[in-house]
């Protein structure tokens, strides 16, 4: 398996636009979870799934950000409309629920909001 | 909601030195401990986690003790060397799902 896919890695985009963060976690791994990092906040959960069901959003800051997962292979997170504090890095993540084992992350998309 | 908190923030050791993190948890229902490393510009990566009917465990030069009681969780390094220099997260989770991250620690391993 080639492990948790972000695309795209680096991402510009204007304030007001829309963004949207692609994921595909490891084939057969029923948790995802979306995170933001930023030097000011860490690592913050935004959202996670099991079994493609949004079961915990709290962490996902404003109406303006939203998370789906259409399938078991992929997930997207959009931010509509984009502002310059939305600038940081989003990382995916997969695992596999009910067993204790790790959450593997995908490279991270880099996202700039100028 | 789970809750984890991290100490130090930041840490600075000479080479061969021992460090030592600290976190603290609030869901007592958290079962599964790891421990990420993130190098600069890099996704976070497991190095070792530990699992609630496990008081202690030892990798090499990296252990992790866990005391469920205080629901608090330690990564210890020993011998320390320069490639160890990176961001350290501790974590929290229930059955594989809902992972919380501690805030992080900044290792310098120092020449």
């Amino acid at each position: 398996d080639a492990g948790v896919i972000q695309s795209p890695r680096h991402e510009v985009t204007e304030m007001g636009q829309e963004v949207t963060l692609r994921c595909k976690p490891i084939s057969g791994h029923n948790s995802l979870f979306w995170y933001r990092q930023t030097m000011m906040r860490g690592l913050e959960l935004l959202i996670y799934f099991n079994n493609n069901v949004p079961i915990d959003d709290s962490g996902m800051p404003e109406d303006r950000f939203s998370a789906k997962m259409p399938n078991a292979s992929f997930s997207t997170l959009k931010i509509q409309p984009s502002e310059p504090r939305d600038s940081a890095v989003y990382f995916c993540a997969s695992s596999l629920k009910q067993v204790d084992t790790e959450a593997f992350f995908g490279q991270g998309t880099r996202l700039t909001v100028v | 909601g789970e809750n984890v908190e991290q100490h130090p923030s930041t840490l600075s050791v000479q080479e061969g030195d021992s460090a030592v993190i600290k976190c603290t948890y609030s869901d007592s229902a958290s079962n599964y401990f790891p421990w990420y490393k993130q190098e600069l510009g890099k996704r976070p990566q497991l190095i070792i986690d530990i699992r609630s009917n496990v008081g202690e465990k030892k990798d090499q030069r990296i252990a992790v003790t866990l005391n469920k009681t205080a629901k608090h969780f330690s990564l210890h390094i020993t011998e320390t060397q320069p490639e160890d220099s990176a961001v350290y997260f501790c974590a929290a989770s229930n059955y594989g799902q809902n992972f919380v991250f501690g805030p992080g620690t900044r290792l310098s391993v120092l020449p």
